[in-house]
């Protein structure tokens, strides 16, 4: 199967600063990419969707402002939280697309304090 | 919306049993169906993949069927190993979204 990394693994944040995740394919090029939520004891849910060189989709609920996507380049994906609060703990794990799966990176548990 | 339901929630065998895990979907007009394993704090593990056209898929001790008709998909553990233990996701993809289930979280005692 694919190869997904992100980075950092796990970040500990103060309210109100901003954290960057990054999300890498090592062995294939990806135009679609995701990125998702998960609450503690909860499933996945879908944040936004994006494609190499435009602008995010983001789903309903998901604050694209507060949520920054950039989709840089075909293996890298960046997403921002900005002026993060202690409800935005939580884990964020990330997804490429290659027809007909979808591969996921190991996941980025944030704690903001 | 589709919605994806995973029943039980939980479960706990000992070892050598075989596993049955349900998942139920509202929408049929799926594109695929993938299992997946999660362990705490980890990723995702792509089991198995299921087209909407396939009826089953095998790997190993993992058998995965699919009833689009009925919005079914079960997966089956053969005699179940200590190191099954995790918990184990359904998605359903439709068009370019991939809905999840909540998951069913297996214990195999040894």
């Amino acid at each position: 199967g694919a190869v997904v990394s992100q980075h950092p693994s796990w970040v500990i944040c103060k309210s109100g600063t901003s954290v960057k995740i990054e999300c890498r394919s090592l062995d294939f090029q990806a135009t679609t990419m995701f990125w998702y939520r998960q609450f503690p004891k909860q499933s996945l849910m879908l944040m936004a969707t994006s494609n190499e060189g435009s602008k995010a989709t983001y789903e309903q609920g998901v604050e694209k402002d507060k949520f920054l996507i950039n989709h840089a380049s075909l293996t890298l994906s960046t997403l921002t939280v900005t002026s993060a609060h202690p409800e935005d703990s939580s884990f964020y794990i990330c997804s490429f697309y290659r027809e007909p799966e979808q591969y996921f990176g190991p996941g980025t548990r944030l704690t903001v304090t | 919306k589709q919605e994806v339901t995973q029943i039980p929630a939980a479960l706990s065998v000992p070892e050598g049993e075989n596993l049955v895990l349900n998942c139920s979907f509202t929408d049929s007009a799926i594109y695929n169906l993938q299992w997946f394993r999660q362990d705490p704090g980890k990723g995702l593990t792509s089991l198995l993949l299921i087209q909407s056209s396939q009826r089953e898929q095998t790997s190993g001790r993992l058998n995965a069927s699919l009833d689009k008709s009925s919005g079914r998909s079960t997966l089956y553990i053969a005699a179940s190993q200590p190191g099954d233990s995790a918990t184990y996701l359904c998605a359903v993809k439709n068009d370019y979204k991939l809905s999840f289930g909540a998951g069913t979280t297996v214990t195999v005692r040894a």
